[in-house]
């Protein structure tokens, strides 16, 4: 198993552009999850999904949106780029949402907002 | 809000010696615990889950829980070079998991 997969790993975008970050997961996990980490802080949670077709709102969803068509596939959309959006964004998943599940996570995509 | 609160560090341990992590947390009705490890550049990886109050080991870790204090750290012992890293509280909070910012922690060979 591959686990969590993340495109691309680096990014610049010029205020006002729009990306994509890939995230795929092999492990049937259907739970999946979006957090950035800005230098120095803990992981802040973007988007969450339940399973294919919902997906929820975490603490810092402004300026993103997310879609979920299959179990595998969570991709972020980030809209009009802004500095504030510059971070590393790690996507995580767990087999369901159980307290003690442990999440899995990918290694990342450093996006830098100039 | 919901806060989980550990010191930033960086927190120095000589190799060998017992390195102790703490973290506080705000919800009283967290009911589970983490402590995951994060290497400069990587993502994190879970080390240690507990949700009862007491010890809970695991080779050389230990996680001790006191619900009571809000309280949960982690222990390493025989702390090795390659312990060194940011190690993430996180905490349950109506049904997400809430990050730390996390401890530095740096052995010193």
């Amino acid at each position: 198993n591959a686990g969590v997969t993340q495109t691309p790993k680096f990014r610049i975008l010029k205020i006002g552009q729009s990306m994509t970050l890939q995230c795929t997961q092999d492990m049937n996990h259907n739970y999946m999850y979006w957090y950035r980490q800005d230098p120095g802080m803990g992981l802040k949670l973007i988007y969450y999904s339940v399973g294919a077709g919902i997906t929820d709102k975490g603490e810092v969803p402004n300026g993103y949106n997310v879609s979920r068509s299959t179990t595998e596939d969570f991709p972020l959309r980030l809209e009009l780029a802004a500095p504030s959006q510059t971070s590393v964004y790690f996507c995580a998943s767990s087999i369901a949402g159980e307290s003690t599940d442990t999440q899995y996570f990918g290694p990342g995509t450093r996006l830098t907002v100039l | 809000q919901k806060e989980v609160e550990q010191n930033s560090g960086p927190l120095s341990v000589p190799e060998g010696a017992i390195a102790s992590l703490n973290c506080t947390y705000s919800d009283r009705g967290s009911q589970s615990f983490f402590w995951y490890r994060q290497y400069s550049g990587k993502s994190p990886e879970l080390i240690m889950f507990i949700y009862s109050n007491g010890d809970k080991e695991d080779g050389r870790f230990t996680a001790q829980l006191n619900k009571a204090s809000q309280y949960v750290s982690l222990l390493i012992r025989d702390s090795q070079p390659s312990d060194s890293a940011t190690y993430l509280c996180a905490v349950t909070a109506d049904d997400k998991i809430i990050f730390g910012k996390g401890t530095r922690l740096h052995i010193l060979p």
